[in-house]
């Protein structure tokens, strides 16, 4: 595809069942990061993946939280038994390979989780 | 750790007139910082990248400068137009290619 596609766009969840969003980065993006943006928040660093590598964990809020890439392209972000406070915009990003100083993020629209 | 400051938080102008929006960095050890728009309940579209050895990118009638050395960075919207209302964040790349985003600056041009 063009971009960053994510996908639901939006997803209601009932509070403590689990939910999966799905990105499919830029074909041939090695790079793939997840954020999280909070009603009237910045945005939050979750997990950033660079080709083979393994992954940069480090701004997953919880263990409920977890992802995967397969195939160094499609990723999946996981949050099991959901809380409320999960509720946000989680955006999906990839850059292409190259020298860090040179490459542009690009992110995809999004998807909306509301728990209730 | 670094710190993404956006000031201001908001702003409010009238259509035709030029402004400047502001983002400053702790942490000069930046690959580059890369400004973006968010319009209401969408994703982020990139704007413009400044790599860390440039000074200025241009693209149409924004453009944006980086100083590294002081931690600063301006995004200038010329002739500015109601449909550059949106939210205008900065974000820096640094070590292990992370972004770190500032809280952006709500921008309305009034008709």
């Amino acid at each position: 595809g063009a971009g960053v596609s994510q996908s639901p766009s939006n997803k209601v969840t009932e509070k403590g069942k689990d939910v999966e969003l799905r990105c499919d980065p830029i074909s041939g993006h090695t790079a793939l990061y997840w954020y999280r943006q909070s009603l009237g928040q910045g945005l939050e660093f979750l997990i950033y993946f660079q080709g083979n590598s393994a992954p940069d964990k480090s701004g997953l809020p919880s263990d409920r939280f977890s992802a995967e890439r397969t195939g160094g392209s499609v990723s999946t972000l996981t949050i099991q038994r959901t809380q409320q406070e999960d509720s946000a915009v989680y955006l999906c990003a990839s850059r292409p390979p190259g020298g860090a100083e040179n490459t542009e993020a690009f992110f995809g629209q999004g998807t909306r989780l509301t728990v209730v | 750790k670094q710190e993404v400051t956006q000031i201001p938080a908001a702003l409010s102008v009238p259509e035709g007139e030029n402004l400047v929006l502001n983002c400053s960095f702790t942490d000069s050890a930046i690959y580059n910082l890369q400004w973006f728009r968010q319009d209401p309940g969408k994703g982020l579209t990139s704007l413009l990248l400044i790599q860390s050895s440039q000074r200025e990118q241009t693209s149409g009638r924004l453009n944006a400068s980086l100083d590294k050395s002081s931690g600063r960075s301006t995004l200038y919207i010329a002739a500015s137009q109601p449909g550059d209302s949106a939210t205008y964040l900065c974000a820096v790349t640094q070590g292990a290619q992370k972004l770190v985003f500032g809280q952006g600056t709500r921008l309305t041009i009034n008709p």
